[in-house]
């Protein structure tokens, strides 16, 4: 199975700040990467597919990018309602394989 | 709007069973592929199944996590646009939110229900 490893586990940061996730995956996915963001007690919601493609309704200040092996999703401006955990899912092949999760908390 | 809605969670004894099921609305049922994801409390995502769209009344083809294999059984029900998961022989670390999710043609989950609680304790 392709293991996705993302860093940093957690981080702290404050409202408009610039925040910045990666994702490694152990072999090439091409640009078969989804990111997800979960809220507490929540279902996760799809934020971006393809590595960098901005899922209908997601606020622009939500970006992606990278392809094979290693992937960032960047935060611009971080608003309250961006406090959450993300999750990176590689769709290249099964088993379909998630990251163990970054949870951004208020600094 | 694309709805999912789990039902059939529990408490459940180590070795027994369970059967999961998810109602779709909103959306041509038979068109899509879906998903099985669980979360364990506190801890992170885990894919556990998946089963293709309709093929023209042929087979099937379903996936599994290793860590299921076996002992979980994924179905679907187009007519009752409905997806099921038979759970048996469960464990303690099968203790678990259970949520359905579809899959888009080129691979992305896009819609999550909320989930049903699965705990397996005696």
């Amino acid at each position: 199975a392709i293991r996705m490893t993302q860093s940093p586990s957690s981080l702290s940061a404050s409202a408009g700040d610039r925040v910045t996730i990666t994702c490694r995956a152990s072999q090439d996915i091409i640009r078969s990467l989804a990111w997800f963001q979960q809220e507490p007690g929540k279902a996760p919601k799809l934020l971006m597919f393809g590595a960098s493609t901005l899922e209908r309704g997601v606020p622009s200040r939500f970006s992606g990018s990278g392809s094979g092996t290693d992937f960032t999703l960047t935060i611009n401006s971080l608003q309250s309602e961006d406090f959450a955990t993300y999750y990176c899912q590689q769709y290249y092949t099964y088993p379909r394989t998630f990251g163990q999760g970054t949870k951004v908390d208020i600094k | 709007e694309v709805h999912l809605v789990e039902s059939g969670g529990g408490l459940v004894q180590p070795g027994g069973s369970l059967r999961l099921s998810c109602a779709a609305s909103g959306f041509s049922f038979s068109n899509y592929e879906m998903n099985w994801v669980r979360q364990a409390p506190g801890k992170g995502l885990e894919w556990i199944s998946f089963i293709s769209g309709s093929d023209d009344g042929g087979d099937e083809t379903v996936y599994y996590a290793d860590s299921v294999k076996g002992r979980f059984t994924i179905s679907r029900d187009n007519a009752m646009q409905s997806l099921f998961l038979q759970m048996d022989s469960l464990r303690v670390d099968d203790t678990s939110v259970y949520y359905c999710a579809r899959e888009r043609a080129e691979g992305e989950i896009d819609y999550w229900g909320q989930g049903t609680l699965v705990t397996v304790s005696s």
